[in-house]
């Protein structure tokens, strides 16, 4: 079974650009998870997706971040524009619907905004 | 409302020595607890979770962590240190359900040597 993907898995963009992450979830997990990590601090929970539809979208930092998940399968997140603050590491999580207890998380991309 | 603190951002141990990182939580609800790792450049593994049930938790590569309610804690120990345990480990907490956010604590990383 192939685990959950994420890329690019690095990205070094200017301020003001735009960025676009993609995850691409366990096949059959209806639950993907978005969580950022900034400069060495906690690990925070940005957004949540059950298919298509977002679940809880309260960790999300503000108006330039925008997730989408067509389809219920692959899903994107895009910084526009992208700030110095933005910088860290984006995980994406995936979980099945029911009896799954902790999630599968991606290898994460690093995103550096200079 | 629920947090993690995890005591220590750094561990050094000898090869062989026990290895001990606290986490206590907070949590308004039954929590459910995790253990996960992160080794350098890859993404977050579960080392363990505790649900229902059995308060001494068992995980991969040897760890094992126990929930204490009284003291609202869940600690990670492994008898004998390995040079491959270095990395660094989160506490995490989420409500129950499965589906809920994870809230994670700031970390500690693992130092193992000779």
């Amino acid at each position: 079974e192939a685990g959950v993907t994420q890329f690019p898995s690095h990205s070094v963009i200017e301020k003001g650009q735009t960025v676009t992450l993609r995850c691409d979830p366990i096949s059959g997990h209806d639950n993907l998870y978005w969580y950022r990590r900034v400069m060495g601090k906690e690990i925070k929970f940005l957004l949540h997706f059950v298919k298509e539809s977002k679940q809880d979208e309260s960790g999300m930092p503000n108006n330039r971040f925008l997730a989408e998940r067509t389809g219920g399968t692959y899903s994107t997140l895009k910084v526009q524009p992208a700030e110095l603050e933005d910088s860290g590491v984006y995980f994406c999580a995936s979980s099945p619907v029911t009896g799954s207890y902790g999630y599968t998380f991606g290898s994460g991309t690093r995103l550096t905004v200079v | 409302a629920q947090s993690v603190t995890q005591l220590g951002s750094h561990v050094s141990v000898s090869e062989g020595a026990l290895v001990l990182l606290r986490c206590n939580y907070s949590s308004s609800v039954p929590p459910y607890l995790f253990w996960y790792v992160q080794y350098p450049n890859q993404g977050l593994q579960l080392l363990l979770k505790y649900t229902t049930g059995a308060t001494l938790v068992k995980g991969i590569n040897g760890f094992e962590a126990e929930f204490k309610k009284s003291e609202t804690s869940f600690h990670l120990t492994k008898p004998s240190a390995h040079m491959s345990d270095a990395a660094e480990y989160f506490c995490a907490v989420s409500g129950s359900g499965g589906y809920n956010k994870l809230i994670f604590g700031a970390g500690t990383r693992l130092a193992v040597h000779p």
